[in-house]
């Protein structure tokens, strides 16, 4: 069974501009989420999307955006772009359909700089 | 408030050694999931262990063993005879049985384990 799959792993950016980030889960999970790793904040969480629907949201200004597709592929998107997006962005996937048992899947990142 | 706190940001020691790395939470839920991530250098992190709030059994895995007290709101991971293999960030995780996929992360341990 493949794993979550990021695209792009790399990516440079300048500021101001946007970007998408695409995350596929596992075949059959229906939850994504996405999480921003930094140096100073570490792991936090963005948002989260169940049956194309946010289900929860984190802490984070409104130029970052999310959406998610029929097939249970994610996007996110960070728009006007400031030094301090540099992070890797984590997707995870879970089935979400019991939480006891449930266990969240993460894919490799895609490692944003932004000059 | 959620919090986790991994107060060791850095972890040596020698290859056969145990090593315990700590973990405390805070949550005012009753009920709540406890996890450990491993993040090798390729940066996905690597799901190791979920724990739910009303079993307070300790878990063994191998080398791995958890330790969870909710008297002290702790959650300690042990390696015994640790191996180069396991040099690495390792992740405590929270979440609430509400927003079962929303991790509240601590700071992460790196654990480095020198032949």
């Amino acid at each position: 069974k493949a794993g979550v799959t990021q695209t792009p792993r790399y990516l440079i950016k300048t500021r101001g501009q946007q970007v998408t980030l695409s995350c596929s889960p596992i075949s059959g999970h229906r939850s994504v989420s996405w999480y921003q790793q930094t140096p100073g904040q570490g792991l936090q969480f963005l948002f989260e999307y169940f049956s194309e629907t946010q289900r929860n949201k984190g802490n984070f200004p409104g130029r970052f955006s999310g959406r998610q597709f029929s097939n249970s592929r994610s996007e996110m998107n960070v728009s006007t772009l400031e030094l301090g997006d540099s992070a890797l962005y984590l997707c995870a996937s879970s089935l979400s359909r019991d939480r006891g048992l449930d266990e969240q899947f993460f894919g490799p990142g895609t490692r944003l700089t932004v000059l | 408030a959620q919090k986790v706190t991994q107060a060791q940001t850095e972890i040596s020691v020698v290859e056969k050694e145990d090593v315990t790395l700590d973990c405390v939470y805070e949550t005012r839920d009753t009920t709540y999931y406890l996890f450990w991530y491993k993040q090798p250098p390729s940066g996905e992190l690597v799901f190791l262990i979920r724990r739910n709030s009303f079993d307070e059994q300790n878990e063994i895995s191998g080398r791995y063993s958890w330790n969870f007290q909710k008297s002290t709101s702790s959650f300690n991971f042990t390696i015994t005879a640790s191996q180069v293999v396991d040099s690495a960030v390792y992740f405590c995780a929270l979440s609430e049985a509400v927003n079962f996929n929303k991790f509240y992360f601590g700071s992460g341990t790196k654990l480095n384990v020198k032949p």
